[in-house]
């Protein structure tokens, strides 16, 4: 079974100033797809950014960005000139790429907090 | 293009009473998941749907839990005669399936069994 870890309870960032989040997963698959989500306290679930497997190229959209290392199993999100409204749990989570099993494992989420 | 749409928001229920959640896919998609985050945790997998199936229930309690997709209307998950611990957020996810992996989340369904 997959497993996905993040070690960062909680991390803060001063505004305007870079961040990074660590997730690492456990995974016999080569074939699998990788992402964050963003749980504001509204507790809605946002799709911040995805990654394949298959893809060596590092995914970004617009200020958040991400470092794949798939031979170390590390999938780091990477959040640039940091906002108020990035202030949220952040979870990473795994999805294998085979047909049928589409469930998303998560990790126990980060808690950012943004110092204005 | 209306999100993923879930009602109620918020549900009480006495012990013992059922709770029944429900869960509108986005337009287009066919491919329906249940999720349960307990307080302070990360959201951990109950079951997949399509219409008239059920894909994969690995994360569902043996007991008490039942999940459909009916061909119309919305997902229901039904919990029966719950119990203080089942008192958690139920968020419900969609796909398009085929190509696309991405799953959309609804708002959730926060349950209290008081």
């Amino acid at each position: 079974a997959q497993t996905v870890t993040q070690s960062q309870p909680e991390m803060s960032v001063q505004e305007a100033e870079t961040v990074t989040l660590s997730c690492t997963y456990d995974t016999s698959e080569s074939d699998y797809y990788l992402f964050w989500y963003k749980q504001p306290p509204s507790r809605q679930m946002i799709l911040v950014i995805r990654q394949e497997a298959y893809k060596q190229q590092n995914a970004t959209e617009n200020r958040f960005s991400v470092n794949f290392q798939k031979a170390a199993k590390s999938f780091s999100l990477k959040i640039s000139d940091s906002q108020l409204g990035d202030a949220a749990m952040y979870f990473c989570a795994y999805r294998s790429a085979d047909f049928g099993n589409e469930k998303l494992t998560f990790g126990t989420g980060t808690r950012l907090t943004i110092i204005p | 293009n209306a999100g993923v749409m879930q009602n109620p928001r918020h549900l009480v229920r006495r012990r013992g009473q059922e709770a029944r959640l429900r869960c509108s896919p986005m337009k287009g998609h066919s491919h329906v998941y249940w999720y349960r985050q307990l307080p302070e945790e990360g959201l951990k997998f109950m079951v997949y749907l399509q219409k008239e199936n059920i894909i994969d229930e690995s994360g569902m309690p043996k007991e008490r839990f039942s999940a459909e997709f009916p061909k119309e209307g919305p997902s229901i998950l039904r919990i029966q005669q719950v119990v203080r611990g089942d008192s958690a957020a139920y968020f419900c996810a969609s796909s398009r399936g085929l190509d696309s992996y991405e799953q959309y989340f609804g708002p959730g369904t926060r349950l209290t069994v008081t």
